[in-house]
């Protein structure tokens, strides 16, 4: 059992947004401002795409943008793309002794 | 630009220890922490362990009694040891930097490399 909470899937036609929760709690999420996400793709390494919440690194394009609201972070993407069909995973820092976490991920289809 | 690459062994047999290193190219070893995460056959990232370049390490409570995480600096390298491995440790184990502080930005990441944990 992973320690933050995603959905299993989420879908979504080219042109809609798609938003991904990422459930923690008052040790990990709710309680730092490092929560990060990353894209997966069939037998790649994951890539991140936000970092510290809702920054995004260079070259990840702004239809990717990221947020949360207490124990709950965020993950929208905006006009969605067939590239961004993949697995995402969010990331919270949980303290110096566990360091950080991992949400189970969450399969994004293009319909 | 920064790259990183693991090698070792693809399979071991069970209650051995898994041993794997990863080489950094591309910029110094020194001043950032670095990460062991693995992800088994069709499953999600587990977070393993880090090193600093002054050997600090901090561990997955979860793993901590079997893992060794160490650095070499004068190589560029630094390496995971995992004793008395099982099936369940089978899966796609990757070297990543994390950064100034371990804060789980992971921003570069090896490629992966499978280790099969079988007889």
């Amino acid at each position: 059992q992973s320690a933050l909470t995603q959905p299993r899937s989420v879908s979504g036609s080219p042109g809609q947004s798609v938003t991904i929760s990422c459930t923690g709690t008052s040790s990990d999420v709710g309680n730092y401002k490092y929560v990060s996400w990353y894209q997966q793709h069939p037998g790649k390494a994951p890539k991140v795409m936000i970092h510290d919440v809702s920054k995004r690194p260079s070259g990840v394009p702004d239809r990717f943008s990221g947020s949360k609201s207490g124990n709950t972070a965020s993950l929208t993407i905006s006009g969605l793309q067939a590239e961004d069909e993949a697995d995402y995973y969010c990331c919270s820092y949980a303290g110096t002794y566990n360091f950080v976490v991992f949400g189970g991920g969450t399969k994004v289809t293009v319909l | 630009q920064v790259q990183l690459q693991e090698s070792g062994p693809g399979l071991v047999k069970p209650s051995e220890t898994l041993s794997l290193t990863c080489t950094v190219s591309g910029g110094s070893i020194s001043n950032y922490y670095w990460s062991w995460i693995r992800q088994p056959p069709g499953k999600g990232l587990e977070w393993i362990g880090y090193i600093y370049d002054s050997g600090r390490t901090s561990y997955n409570p979860s793993l901590k009694s079997r893992v060794t995480i160490s650095v070499d600096t004068s190589k560029n390298q630094f390496s995971l040891k995992l004793s008395s491995v099982t099936a369940a440790d089978t899966a796609v184990y990757y070297c990543a930097r994390d950064g100034l502080f371990p804060d789980g930005n992971f921003d570069y990441w090896g490629q992966g490399t499978l280790v099969t944990v079988s007889s």
